[in-house]
Parts: C-alpha cells; structure tokens; sequence
C-alpha cells in the first residue's frame, strides 16, 4: 500500500510562512489534494491536484507538488489558519490520507 | 450550494451492523458529474477513507474494511448508505460523507457535518 508521511507537527510565527510536507514515493506522479480541518468541524478542502485552490480558499494558500515531496504553503500566517492539515492522493483503487499535521500559529 | 448530512444511530453494540445514512439537498445524487464518498475519524486520530460509490453504481472500499462494508444509492430518496458489519470499539468514530467528482478524481469537495457512532455495550 501507499504510505504518505506528514511531520505531527508545525508551529508558524503570527504574519509568517508554514509549510506543511507531505512525503511519498514517487509523489510527483500523483494528484495531491490538502484539506484542512479546524478543532470539531468537518475537513475543508484547500487545494486540489497539487496547486489549485478551490472558490473562497485566498490567495496565500497554495501548494506544489515535485519528486517526493508535496507541500502546502501557506503565506501571512493568520491565528484562524490554526488547524490540522491532510494530505490525500488516489492510488491503485483505494484513497489514502496522510497522518495529518497539527499547525499552530505563534 | 449542495449539501450533505449524515443520519443514524449513535450508538451501536459489538457484533452488530453500524447503518449510516447521507441525504443529499440542493443538488440531484443521479447528477453524472459526481460520486460519494464514506470517511472516518476515529478519536484524536486522522482521517481514514471506507469507500465510494460511483455513478456508474460500481464501488471501491478500503482493502481493510472491504470485507465488512456495503456502500448503496438510494436515488428514489436523494441519499446513500453505509453498512459496516461485526464491529468492534476499533468502530469508533466520527463518519463523514462527501462527494468527489466521477471520473476518477478522488478529491472531496464537499462534506458532510458527520456523525459520531460510539460502539459500546
């Protein structure tokens, strides 16, 4: 099976960049979708196929996706980003999530 | 804006059959453009997928759970359903239905509040 691999954890300074990663063999041939999910709601998706943001998502989320390594960017880091972050991609007929990476904004 | 809400028991015995239902509003599940989608979270812990069914009415479920889950579309009520056979507390969790576009697109775009089932004795 494909097995994604996020850091537990990331901390970001109030106005600064957080990158979330999101490691998996190969990854780069692979749709890479993000969602972010705030304490007791359901998860958001923030960014589709590696670098698309879906309508509401702004401008400072972003993504990209190269070799094996994705990552979620996130500029101007704001206290409502506070949230955990899921990676996701499709692989031989079954979806699979990454651990999740909890964000926590200084 | 389409929307999805999850229905059901909270509670649910060991050995018993967990059934889940999601009604779909503002939008028609017979709509070619889209499949559904079941997922769960357990407790403190991250997002797991159960399985999909699709427009054509073919399904996919998570090797691991495969042996235990029916996923169904009722179209006549605008919803779909989970069944999860002989569960355990390892059952436990809140469940999530989505929708992801068909056409071999696994990504979630929309979900649902989800709905917590505790399966206890």
């Amino acid at each position: 099976s494909y097995d994604l691999t996020q850091p537990f954890s990331v901390s970001v300074a109030l106005g600064q960049t957080a990158r979330i990663t999101c490691g998996g063999d190969n990854i780069r041939t692979k749709n890479v979708h993000w969602y972010q999910q705030k304490s007791g709601q359901a998860p958001v998706l923030v960014i589709y196929r590696d670098n698309n943001r879906p309508s509401g998502i702004p401008e400072r989320v972003s993504g990209s996706n190269s070799g094996n390594t994705a990552t979620l960017t996130i500029s101007r880091a704001q206290a409502g980003d506070e949230a955990d972050y899921y990676c996701q991609v499709w692989d031989t007929n079954s979806v699979v999530f990454g651990g999740g990476t909890k964000l926590t904004v200084l | 804006q389409m929307q999805l809400q999850e229905s059901g028991p909270g509670l649910v015995k060991p050995s018993e059959t967990l059934s889940l239902t999601c009604i779909v509003s503002s939008g028609s599940i017979s709509n070619s453009m889209y499949s559904w989608g079941w997922i769960r979270q357990p407790p403190g812990k991250g997002l797991e997928w159960i399985g999909s069914i699709y427009y054509s009415g073919s399904r996919d479920y998570n090797p691991s759970l495969k042996s235990r889950v029916t996923i169904s579309v009722d179209t006549s009520k605008n919803q779909f359903s989970l069944k999860l056979t002989s569960v355990t507390a390892a059952d436990t969790a809140m469940y999530y239905c989505a929708r992801h576009p068909s056409g071999g697109s696994f990504v979630f775009q929309i979900w649902g509040q989800g709905t917590m089932v505790t399966v206890s004795s």
